[in-house]
């Protein structure tokens, strides 16, 4: 089967640095995203990664080590508008492209 | 920019009821998906469609079906709504043809079934 863990919940002060881990067990692996959902809003794609090694995009950075079975996102300078529940998601094969959602960490940024 | 609609935000139904819920994306994308998200359980994929009139089975199909016959629309269908598919129901739309797995997501819809 197919499995992505994540922290429940992260809390971090405003204006830190937060990692958020994601360790996977998929049958097949193509790649990892990461998304933001905040309270009552839709999910919205924030990174991917489908080689090994850090990928940047402004203040958050998501890595992917393929032989760890594992991910991370990187939130620097993190603001109020921080607070949210992230998500990793890994491709998988299995026909028009499936991805699986990990269970989510709800990240609280406080002052 | 980029949207995809949901018909409601909220919605009562009783058990046993037929319930539709609908989905149109104006990006003319060819994958349409719907989810259903629950507290500890992240977001599961019950179908998608990957064109018109056609569709397969995601991770949790059982008690669902959909329809797609239109590109932009893709219906989620409950034919006798129980209680345990209270939840909240996101439709997301991705092109074809990208490497990066990004999906556009929905408002989401949602339901309780009482």
């Amino acid at each position: 089967g197919q499995s992505l863990e994540q922290p429940s919940e992260v809390t971090a002060v405003e204006g830190a640095i937060v990692q958020i881990n994601c360790t996977y067990q998929t049958s097949g692996f193509y790649g990892l995203s990461w998304y933001q959902q905040h309270d009552g809003g839709a999910p919205t794609f924030l990174s991917y990664n489908a080689l090994d090694g850090l990928e940047e995009t402004g203040r958050f950075s998501s890595f992917l080590s393929r032989s760890d079975s594992y991910g991370y996102l990187l939130l620097q300078e993190l603001q109020m508008k921080d607070s949210a529940s992230y998500f990793c998601a890994a491709g998988r094969p299995g026909g028009y492209q499936k991805v699986t959602f990990g269970t989510g960490t709800k990240l609280q940024v406080i002052p | 920019d980029v949207k995809v609609t949901q018909s409601s935000r909220y919605l009562v139904k009783r058990t046993g009821e037929k319930v539709f819920l609908e989905c149109v994306q104006d990006m003319d994308h060819e994958n349409m998906f719907w989810y259903r998200q629950d507290p500890g359980l992240g977001l599961r994929l019950i179908y998608f469609s990957y064109d018109v009139k056609m569709k397969e089975k995601g991770d949790i199909p059982e008690g669902y079906s959909v329809s797609r016959e239109k590109k932009e629309r893709f219906s989620l269908i409950l034919e006798s709504a129980s209680t345990n598919q209270t939840s909240m129901y996101l439709c997301a739309s991705r092109e074809s043809g990208t490497q990066n797995y990004e999906q556009y997501f929905g408002p989401g819809t949602r339901l309780t079934v009482t």
